[in-house]
């Protein structure tokens, strides 16, 4: 089937406002995973869904960056009243489980740039 | 504090020729290694893997090698195709301590570009 999809793909928005980034996972991946790569650096681990269990927030780099996920499906991460550091590609991944024994590979979305003026 | 370091951002080969991608890491609790390729506009792909337990792992023309006592790993395309020219990105986990075992670390990249 399709891969992950995100959306929008690119998304600019003035200082202070508020943007919700959306991710549709690939069917049947129980895990999902957003992370963050600003311009020149790595990927940054944001936080990571897994079927029902409370989701691991422990990457959210303030408090105005929220994510939820509904079931095994979509998710979306919402950044409250955006500052210009905040600009960067923010990426999903999906998994069908994670953990032991095997490490279960993560499929990556196309990712939405967002730049906060 | 920089747990996964790709110390080259860029690489430049003759197509047909060796890559070598470099990769160290300071954690030593990271057991499970990856690396993804990522072309423009994409999500990064999985390429290859390597656990702790292996000191080399080979799929086709990519091979990635392992020296855990350096705490360094390296990713050799051979020969090198201009389709290979991408950003790679080294990852690890630390899977088998069971703690966080689903987050990978990534460095920044090394872009290559294969040249014809």
């Amino acid at each position: 089937g399709a891969g992950v999809s995100q959306s929008p793909s690119n998304k600019v928005t003035e200082k202070g406002k508020d943007v919700e980034l959306r991710c549709d996972p690939i069917s049947g991946h129980t895990a999902l995973y957003w992370y963050r790569q600003r311009l020149g650096q790595g990927l940054e681990f944001l936080i990571y869904f897994q079927g029902n269990s409370a989701p691991d927030k422990s990457g959210l780099p303030s408090d105005r960056f929220s994510a939820e996920r509904t079931g095994e499906s979509v998710s979306t991460l919402t950044i409250q009243r955006t500052q210009q550091e905040d600009s960067a590609v923010y990426l999903c991944a999906s998994s069908l489980t994670s953990g032991m024994p095997s490490y279960n590979e993560q499929f990556f979305g196309p990712g939405t740039r967002l730049t906060v003026l | 504090d920089q747990q996964v370091k790709q110390n080259s951002p860029s690489l430049s080969v003759q197509e047909g020729r060796i890559s070598i991608l470099n990769c160290d890491y300071t954690n030593s609790m990271f057991d499970y290694f990856l690396w993804y390729k990522k072309y423009p506009a994409e999500g990064p792909t999985f390429l290859i893997s390597i656990s702790s337990i292996k000191d080399k792992n080979e799929d086709g023309r990519f091979t990635v090698f392992l020296n855990k006592s350096a705490k360094h790993l390296s990713l050799h395309i051979v020969p090198s195709q201009p389709g290979d020219s991408a950003v790679y990105f080294c990852a690890a986990s630390a899977q088998y301590s069971g703690a966080g075992s689903y987050q990978l670390t990534f460095g920044k990249g090394t872009k290559l570009s294969v040249i014809p």
